[in-house]
């Protein structure tokens, strides 16, 4: 069945470094990926959507990578700040169908 | 900026009632989602619905769960008989399209629902 794995455990980090965060995929091929961002007690916040066909895409701080081979993204935001704490989600597409399936999320912690 | 508001933002209920969970999706968006995240667990997919059927649901909406849209702008979750293990953040979202290229789904914030 289809998986997606982020890392569970936190990621800390000092303001001003580059955070990189990553998510694996299992069992399918996604066309797309979109990456999300969670605070406490809030819905999720659409931030990035990479195709398969984009090995890059940018906004602002943020980059987010897509790996078709190792069945990989990657998320960078670069000189993080602590506005940047919160739980970020993966979501590659269902293959097809409507829904938006999450990863488990990575929680970062960037520290002043 | 258009955004899914949702009603009520914290809702406590006995267990065995019933509950309805209510959402007003963004106004030109097709396709809407419920999703239930419990306290430190993932977000969790229950059901989209599309053209006023349900066009997927997860293994966790099974027969005590049902969707409604009973008019243009709003979109319910109802839950028949509540249990202990129903106590969850339950988000709506919707979509304005789907297929190939992808979409962005957008979320509302969320109502806090407590079985007791």
């Amino acid at each position: 069945s289809q998986k997606i794995e982020q890392n569970s455990e936190a990621l800390n980090i000092q303001e001003g470094k580059t955070a990189t965060l990553t998510c694996n995929y299992t069992n399918y091929s996604p066309a797309y990926l979109q990456w999300y961002r969670q605070d406490p007690g809030r819905g999720p916040v659409f931030l990035l959507l990479i195709r398969e066909n984009e090995k890059e895409k940018r906004k602002e701080r943020l980059k987010v990578t897509f790996d078709t081979t190792l069945k990989q993204s990657l998320f960078h935001i670069t000189a993080s700040q602590p506005a940047d704490s919160a739980t970020y989600l993966c979501a590659p597409d269902s293959g097809g169908y409507q829904k938006v399936t999450f990863g488990t999320g990575t929680k970062l912690q960037v520290i002043p | 900026e258009p955004e899914v508001t949702q009603t009520p933002s914290h809702q406590v209920t006995q267990m065995g009632q019933e509950v309805i969970l209510r959402c007003v999706p963004i106004s030109n968006h097709l396709y809407f989602y419920w999703y239930r995240q419990i306290l430190g667990q993932k977000v969790e997919f229950l059901v989209s619905f599309y053209n006023n059927e349900i066009s997927e649901k997860s293994e966790i909406f099974d027969d005590q769960f049902s969707v409604e849209r009973p008019d243009g702008s709003n979109f319910t979750l109802k839950i028949r008989s509540t249990k202990l293990e129903d106590s969850a953040m339950y988000f709506c979202a919707s979509s304005a399209r789907q297929g190939a290229g992808g979409t962005e789904a957008f979320f509302g914030q969320g109502t806090r629902l407590t079985v007791v």
